[in-house]
């Protein structure tokens, strides 16, 4: 049921830079921001970034994003064993009348 | 500050319906449209549809059309989301989460209500 395609995990160890990525189609990733979530064990989705590359207020700057054509990308630098977590790219997509989709998720360990 | 609070656990049987309400403080409620989200055991988040709270215009997602049915009370800064026909795969954490204003982003985030359905 995801329309966004990402890896199912990612893993690095403490410090360590860690990169996941998010691939669309041009009815989503293609035409709109890309907005990115963390889940930790337990809890609610948190915005981590808005519109390809904006941080919330309070979210790290070890946390950026990026976003080329119907790709975009998580980056998540000098990583932290509270980063462990999921991670779900989203974005509107225009097709069947306009939905919100989420990306597979990505599951990230801290090694 | 933005707080969205939701209803609390809910088991059900199959065919039933169950009603989950989010009630909204600390921001103008009228101002922002609402999204309900779901995530069943174990898997993704899966959307579900998005209510503007001034007027109560709705969007659904094409799964759950003739379903689901989203509704606002300006009175007391409440959405509900009403999921009829209840079926064992619609076990899941149903989420509301509020629409940043200008953005697709999703920004913040009521704490989850269960939804069992089990005979």
């Amino acid at each position: 049921q995801s329309v966004l395609t990402q890896p199912p995990s990612a893993s690095g160890t403490p410090g360590q830079r860690v990169t996941i990525s998010c691939s669309g189609s041009s009815s989503n990733t293609g035409s709109d921001t890309v907005n990115w979530y963390q889940q930790l064990p337990g809890t609610a989705p948190k915005l981590l970034i808005y519109s390809n590359n904006q941080r919330p207020s309070g979210v790290p700057d070890r946390f950026s994003g990026s976003k080329s054509g119907t790709s975009a990308s998580l980056a998540i630098s000098g990583l932290q064993s509270e980063d462990e977590a999921d991670y779900y790219c989203a974005a509107w997509d225009d097709s069947l009348n306009g939905r919100y989709v989420f990306g597979t998720g990505t599951k990230v360990t801290v090694l | 500050q933005v707080q969205l609070v939701q209803s609390g656990a809910e088991v059900k049987k199959p065919g039933a319906s169950v009603k989950v309400s989010c009630k909204a403080s600390g921001y103008t409620f009228t101002s922002y449209y609402m999204h309900w989200v779901r995530q069943a055991p174990g898997q993704g988040l899966e959307w579900m549809g998005i209510i503007n709270p001034s007027g109560g215009t709705t969007t659904y997602a094409q799964k759950f059309q003739g379903r689901v049915t989203m509704t606002g009370d300006t009175s007391t800064s409440t959405v509900y989301m009403e999921l009829s026909s209840l079926r064992s795969e619609d076990t899941a954490v149903y989420y509301c989460a509020r629409k940043l204003l200008g953005e697709s982003a999703l920004d913040f985030w009521g704490q989850g209500t269960l939804v069992t359905v089990s005979s």
